[in-house]
């Protein structure tokens, strides 16, 4: 069976200073990974995606992740976070048979202080 | 173009009532999925639809059911209400058999089951 681990449940950061949100995934098939975002009362938006190729990946808003197989993990990054960006984020991951049926992890709560 | 929308927002149920979800996709796509959102929680995958059947399903007991009309349109039915059913609804909607098409998700309907 899937299951992902996003290892921080919230984490704090300054406007401007960068920040990485963990995530580790476990699955005996290849994959699907993704990342959303989520405002409050509102639903998911998709932030980026990894289908296969180049293992780091750009999505919106400044975001980016690395896709590290050996490890198993698929953390988002942004270099410099504004507090806009203050949201709940879910990383996912799918298997590659079974599209449209998403393992959630428990979400990051990251809150962005001026 | 309209994304997925979901109906009603809110609702507010009795223990025991039966409840209806009302879900439409984002133009041109053929397949939609729900998930259950409890409070502090990432989601949680409940079934899929596509051509009308139900193609995959998650954990949910049968008190969980659902439709998907020629429209692609797509109901959500939970019977014998749980005060544990309370939780936010989303419905997403893809293009079937497509992971270059991944989900787009409506704003969900928020159940509180009383």
């Amino acid at each position: 069976a899937q299951s992902v681990t996003q290892l921080d449940s919230q984490v704090p950061v300054f406007e401007e200073a960068p920040v990485e949100l963990r995530c580790n995934y476990s699955s005996s098939v290849s994959v699907y990974l993704f990342w959303y975002v989520q405002y409050p009362n509102q639903g998911l938006q998709l932030l980026l995606k990894y289908l296969s190729g180049s293992t780091l990946v750009k999505g919106i808003n400044g975001f980016e992740a690395e896709f590290n197989k050996s490890q198993t993990s698929f953390h988002l990054r942004k270099p410099s976070v504004h507090i806009s960006d203050t949201a709940e984020y879910f990383c996912a991951v799918s298997d590659k048979n079974q599209g449209g049926k998403l393992i959630f992890g428990q979400g990051t709560e990251l809150s962005v202080k001026p | 173009d309209a994304g997925v929308t979901q109906s009603p927002t809110h609702l507010i149920k009795t223990r025991g009532q039966q409840v209806t979800l009302r879900c439409s996709p984002k133009s041109g796509h053929d397949t939609v999925s729900w998930y259950q959102q409890a409070l502090g929680q990432g989601p949680q995958f409940i079934f899929q639809y596509y051509e009308e059947e139900e193609r995959q399903r998650g954990n949910f007991p049968d008190r969980f059911s659902g439709h998907q009309f020629p429209n692609y349109s797509s109901e959500l039915n939970v019977n014998a209400l749980l005060l544990g059913d309370s939780a936010l609804y989303l419905c997403a909607s893809s293009l079937f058999g497509s992971p270059n098409s991944p989900l787009h998700f409506g704003n969900g309907t928020r159940l509180t089951v009383t």
